[in-house]
């Protein structure tokens, strides 16, 4: 079965320190790989998505960067974050298009 | 640009009672849509989806109802549970990309 994996659970991070938040799925080849951010009030917004290996969709200009290094892999970056990145991340795949969307736990991500 | 908009942040039912959901779409490219339960610190959960090619779509005590002319969705709960109080997404998706766009949420609350 698959199965997904998003750590940290939580994170509490300076501003202008870097992140680096990691989501792996098992179980499966080639998906597409999601990040969101819920933020207060703001519904869960599409940060970032990939079809493949190395290939990058970007859906809100911002100070984070994704990579996806491993069919199976797939980062979310920042090398200084805001204050305004604080929120809860999403990491989710999907197999196919037109087939639901499976999340991770979700990271917790305080900037003070 | 909210393409995906959910215009009823919170929902209160009492328990046995009928639990409607709406969701508005902007983009006529869509042709997926989801609905999704979240629980808090959790990652959303897949409920119920709908083709364009249907108009409805039920499963259990779910059911989802599309109207295209209207670029329109709901989701009824029948009969509604406590344990159904949580937050529910609409996302949906379009035949060109593959994009999961999700909409705000709204909180239902089901009270005995």
């Amino acid at each position: 079965s698959q199965t997904i994996h998003q750590w940290p659970a939580t994170l509490v991070q300076p501003v202008g320190s870097p992140l680096s938040l990691e989501c792996t799925v098992e179980g499966t080849s080639n998906p597409n790989l999601y990040w969101y951010r819920q933020a207060a009030g703001r519904g869960l917004q599409l940060l970032f998505y990939s079809v493949g290996i190395g290939q990058i969709s970007s859906e809100v200009p911002q100070n984070l960067s994704a990579s996806r290094p491993q069919d199976r892999q797939f980062i979310l970056s920042s090398k200084k974050l805001l204050l305004s990145d604080s929120g809860f991340y999403l990491c989710a795949w999907t197999e196919l298009r037109y087939t639901e969307a499976f999340f991770g736990q979700g990271t917790r991500l305080t900037v003070v | 640009d909210q393409q995906v908009k959910q215009n009823s942040p919170s929902l209160s039912v009492q328990e046995g009672r009928i639990s409607i959901l709406n969701c508005d779409y902007t983009n006529s490219m869509f042709d997926y849509f989801l609905w999704y339960k979240k629980y808090p610190a959790e990652g959303p959960t897949f409920l119920i989806s709908i083709s364009s090619i249907k108009d409805k779509n039920e499963d259990g005590r779910f059911t989802v109802f599309l109207n295209k002319s209207a670029k329109h969705l709901s989701l009824h709960i029948v009969p509604s549970q406590p344990g159904d109080s949580a937050v529910y997404f609409c996302a949906a998706s379009a035949r060109d990309t593959d994009k999961l766009i999700f909409g705000t949420g709204t909180r239902l609350q089901v009270f005995p």
